[in-house]
């Protein structure tokens, strides 16, 4: 299973808003509603941002919102914030009922 | 509240094998299913396979098939991986992960803290 494709890096300056996409396939993203967007700081473990497409976990900021369209899907950012600098990976479930991450973003706030 | 406490770091030589384990408490432990994801330095994640305690059945990545054994403790709450002939390439951080819900969707909400795995002669 080929890891899906995320941009390398992404930027932004505070305040604004940015969108991470995701690209996968049939077989992965665009064929089923697990999707999800994970935050990991330098050195910490990855931290579950987004599930099932667009679903936030309880304590998440809602300027964290996800959404999916055909093969793609995408994370948006509103309101950037410093500590909102981080990298950022996004995963699918697959047809061999095994997921699959994509290759990370790194988000630079400027 | 859930919590994934890995083992420490670990120093290997080329060809040998490496066992790290996750300890999880204030959970439904045997439900849901526990994966491993490791991280080379620099790197992105990368599934590795996972095990549903209850069941007791383990499945693994297609590139790790042969190597890699992920077995579970219902008795002690524990998660097990085993990566064996070990070489250099195998250095990562390697993270166990609980999947959200009983579905198994490859989506996780608790992780472990990570255990630094190095392979050097």
């Amino acid at each position: 299973q080929s890891a899906l494709t995320q941009p390398a890096s992404v930027s932004g300056s505070p305040g604004q808003s940015i969108t991470i996409s995701c690209t996968g396939t049939s077989s992965d993203v665009g064929g089923y509603n697990y999707v999800s967007w994970y935050q990991q700081h330098p050195g910490k473990a990855p931290k579950l941002m987004i599930y099932d497409v667009s679903n936030r976990p309880s304590g998440v900021s809602n300027r964290f919102s996800g959404s999916k369209s055909g093969n793609t899907a995408s994370l948006t950012i509103s309101g950037l914030q410093a500590e909102d600098e981080a990298d950022y990976y996004c995963s699918s479930y697959t047809s061999s009922s095994t997921p699959v991450f994509g290759g990370g973003t790194k988000l630079t706030v400027l | 509240q859930v919590q994934l406490v890995q083992s420490g770091a670990e120093v290997k030589k080329p060809g040998s094998s490496v066992k790290v384990s996750c300890k999880a408490s204030g959970g439904t432990f045997s439900s849901y299913a526990i994966s491993w994801v490791r991280q080379a330095p620099g790197q992105g994640l990368e599934w590795m396979g996972r095990i549903i305690p209850i069941l007791g059945i383990a499945n693994y990545a297609q590139k790790f098939q042969g190597r890699v054994t992920i077995t579970a403790d219902k008795s002690t709450s524990t998660a097990y991986m085993e990566l064996s002939s070990l070489r250099s390439e195998d250095t990562a951080v390697y993270y166990c992960a609980r999947d959200r819900g009983i579905d198994s969707s490859g989506q996780y909400d608790y992780w472990g803290q990570g255990t630094l795995v190095t392979v050097s002669s």
